[in-house]
């Protein structure tokens, strides 16, 4: 099975900040990773998808890269409404796997 | 417009079944694969199954191989989750979801169903 982690599991930040979250794969798994944005009580939002393309309606501050192994999700200025948690995803094979989780807080 | 929608959560006993609904709409549901994603409470998100849009393939995480299936009525625009032998570790909320984008995400979720299993 192909195990996903992330890194930080937590991150405090300020509105404004510029916010970097990684998604490392135990083996390559080209550009089959998604990014999703979960807040308490609703379900995942999907955000990027192919590691890097954004999804329609999502704002652009949002941007994904990397391939292989190595992937990072990037928000530019964090917003108010950007306080949540991230999870990374692999669709290359299966069983589809889920990173750990990044929960994003106020600072 | 695009939605799906799951029923069936509810409180069982250990050793108990029970059978989840995703009613879709607002899209062409057979021409999508589907899946199954849980939540345990205050937990992370696990992949359960797969179906293909013609119920051809079909996969299962190995915490609930044996014991849960995945199925689905195109004619019903439906996906189905009949859990079987239930656990305590499987009590989370459940989702279904829709897979996109050349298979690279899932877009669509529905709003999740809670199954809680207790004595």
């Amino acid at each position: 099975d192909i195990q996903l982690t992330q890194s930080p599991s937590f991150l405090s930040a300020s509105v404004g900040d510029r916010v970097t979250i990684t998604c490392r794969a135990s083996q390559g798994i080209s550009s089959y990773l998604a990014w999703y944005q979960q807040k308490p009580g609703k379900a995942p939002k999907l955000l990027i998808y192919a590691a890097s393309t954004l999804q329609s309606g999502v704002p652009s501050r949002f941007s994904g890269s990397g391939s292989g192994t190595e992937f990072t999700l990037t928000i530019s200025s964090l917003q108010p409404e950007d306080f949540a948690t991230y999870y990374c995803q692999q669709l290359n094979s299966y069983p589809f796997t889920f990173g750990g989780g990044t929960k994003v807080e106020i600072k | 417009e695009v939605q799906l929608v799951e029923s069936g959560g509810g409180l069982v006993k250990p050793g108990g079944s029970l059978r989840l609904s995703c009613a879709a709409s607002g899209f062409t549901f057979s021409s999508y694969s589907m899946n199954w994603v849980r939540q345990a409470p205050g937990k992370g998100l696990e992949w359960v199954s797969s179906i293909s849009s013609s119920s051809s393939y079909i996969y299962y995480a190995d915490s609930v191989k044996g014991r849960f299936t995945i199925s689905r009525d195109n004619a019903k625009n439906s996906l189905y989750l009949q859990m079987n032998s239930l656990r305590a570790e499987d009590t989370a909320v459940y989702y279904c979801a829709r897979v996109c984008c050349s298979g690279t995400a899932f877009d669509i979720w529905g709003q999740g169903t809670m199954v809680t299993v207790s004595s």
